[in-house]
């Protein structure tokens, strides 16, 4: 079964500080896509990556970095220089298999000036 | 940019009686989703449509819920009657249905939040 598992329930940091928000993910299969979303307070998901099984490098987007790494099956985010507008839940998700999108229980992010 | 559109943002109602949400994917998707959030926990799939057709709809608890999308594109989620266990978010998203749905990036649109009293 796929599952994904996000252990930190709430983070508190103070503004530009670094911080990562893991995420470990369990799945037989061997082609997946693992996404992250953040919700906002107002509560609607938003999209901010997407990543398959087959493609291992990492990623930067600006502030936001991602280190996939197969061999512990997880998928972590690093936030650098946090923001005040960071301050969000950030959802890891897992696709694959016959279940389209599998979420973590997520991680509130408190972003402190 | 293409949104989700979702209405109503919030909702009161009494147990035992009916609700009704209303969502209209970004245009052209074919694929729509929708979910329930409750507090604390990420958002679970309650039914998944392409186009007019029902795909999955294994977690929808269909003695109270139910879901159509009759001319494959806006979508109505309707839970009657209302119990005080459905308090949660209703979150709508959409896909663009054209490829394996595995690898599809959904968009979400801003949820209902269902109060139950």
């Amino acid at each position: 079964a796929q599952k994904v598992t996000q252990a930190q329930t709430e983070i508190s940091v103070v503004e530009k500080e670094d911080v990562t928000l893991d995420c470990v993910y369990e799945t037989r299969d061997t082609t997946y896509y693992l996404f992250w979303y953040k919700q906002p307070p107002s509560g609607e998901l938003v999209f901010l990556i997407r990543r398959n099984s087959f493609d291992e490098q990492n990623e930067i987007s600006g502030r936001y970095s991602w280190n996939f790494q197969k061999s512990t099956s997880s998928f972590n985010f690093t936030i650098t220089a946090s923001q005040v507008v960071d301050s969000a839940v950030y959802f890891c998700a897992l696709s694959s298999g016959n279940t389209p999108l599998v979420f973590g229980k997520g991680t509130r992010l408190s972003v402190i000036a | 940019e293409a949104e989700v559109a979702q209405s109503p943002r919030y909702k009161i109602t009494e147990k035992s009686q009916a609700v009704a949400f209303w969502c209209d994917p970004i245009s052209g998707h074919a694929t729509l989703y929708w979910y329930r959030q409750i507090l604390g926990q990420g958002p679970e799939l309650l039914v998944q449509f392409q186009d007019e057709s029902v795909v999955d709809d294994s977690q929808l608890p269909k003695d109270r819920f139910s879901a159509e999308r009759l001319k494959g594109v806006d979508s109505t989620l309707k839970i009657q009657p209302a119990e005080l266990g459905d308090s949660a978010m209703y979150l709508c998203a959409s896909s663009m249905g054209q490829g394996g749905l595995l690898q599809e990036t959904q968009y979400f649109g801003p949820g209902t939040r269902l109060l139950v009293l």
